[in-house]
């Protein structure tokens, strides 16, 4: 089983800034099988980023995914309101897993 | 646009079965290399995946799950089906029906997935 450990727990930041979320695997998933998801606050997940660093349709250019064999960035260059939410890290390398979550709240 | 709306009882007993249907509209659901599949959210907690099916009805499930689960795909509905059995308090979840791009082999068991449409979620308490 692939364990994906994101870091860290809660990221407090103003609108504006720049946020780095990280995503490190217990083991080599390439530079393919990792995907990036955004939940909002009583709502389902939604897809941001692909295959490492490919945006979804629809996602702004805001968010862009990085890495490759067990670490793993997201990262929001400049935070707008709406991007305050908890950020997931999912692999598909072997099986399938999610790691347990960054929250990226208001300062 | 693809719509993907879930449905089912918001309240079971523990031992029993649970049974979610999520239907789809908006698209089709036979698309090479698309998938229809299962996640869930325990209050407060991350996320969990069940598992998928292919509209040819080859499924793929969790292995910590599998023997539990069971889904199944009806394209002439455009729906597909959750089915939990021997439920505890522990499954208490919000269940949410999602989309699943990627690739699978039934042959290998193998399969590779990532959800980029998801349903609004179902909440599910396992209670007597």
């Amino acid at each position: 089983e692939v364990v994906l450990t994101q870091a860290p727990g809660t990221l407090s930041l103003s609108p504006g800034q720049r946020a780095t979320l990280s995503c490190r695997a217990s083991q080599d998933i390439t530079s393919r099988y990792l995907a990036w998801y955004q939940q909002r606050v009583g709502q389902a997940p939604r897809l941001l980023i692909h295959g490492v660093s490919n945006r979804a349709t629809g996602i702004p250019d805001r968010f862009s995914g990085g890495g490759s064999g067990t670490d793993f960035t997201l990262t929001i260059s400049r935070l707008e309101p709406e991007d305050f939410a908890v950020y997931y890290c999912q692999q598909h390398h072997i099986s399938l897993s999610f790691g347990g979550g960054t929250k990226v709240e208001i300062k | 646009q693809l719509q993907l709306h879930g449905s089912g009882p918001g309240l079971v007993k523990p031992s029993e079965t649970l049974s979610l249907t999520c239907t789809v509209s908006g698209g089709s659901m036979n698309i090479d290399n698309i998938y229809w599949g299962w996640i869930r959210q325990s209050p407060g907690e991350g996320l969990q995946w069940l598992g998928a099916v292919f509209h040819d009805g080859s499924a793929y499930y969790n292995p910590s799950l599998k023997s539990r689960v069971v889904m199944a795909v009806d394209t002439s509905r455009n729906q597909f089906s959750l089915k939990l059995n021997s439920l505890t308090a522990a499954d208490t979840s919000t269940y949410f029906c999602a989309r699943h791009a990627g690739y699978g082999d039934p042959y290998l068991n193998y399969f590779s997935f990532y959800m980029d449409v998801w349903g609004e979620g179902t909440t599910v308490t396992v209670s007597s």
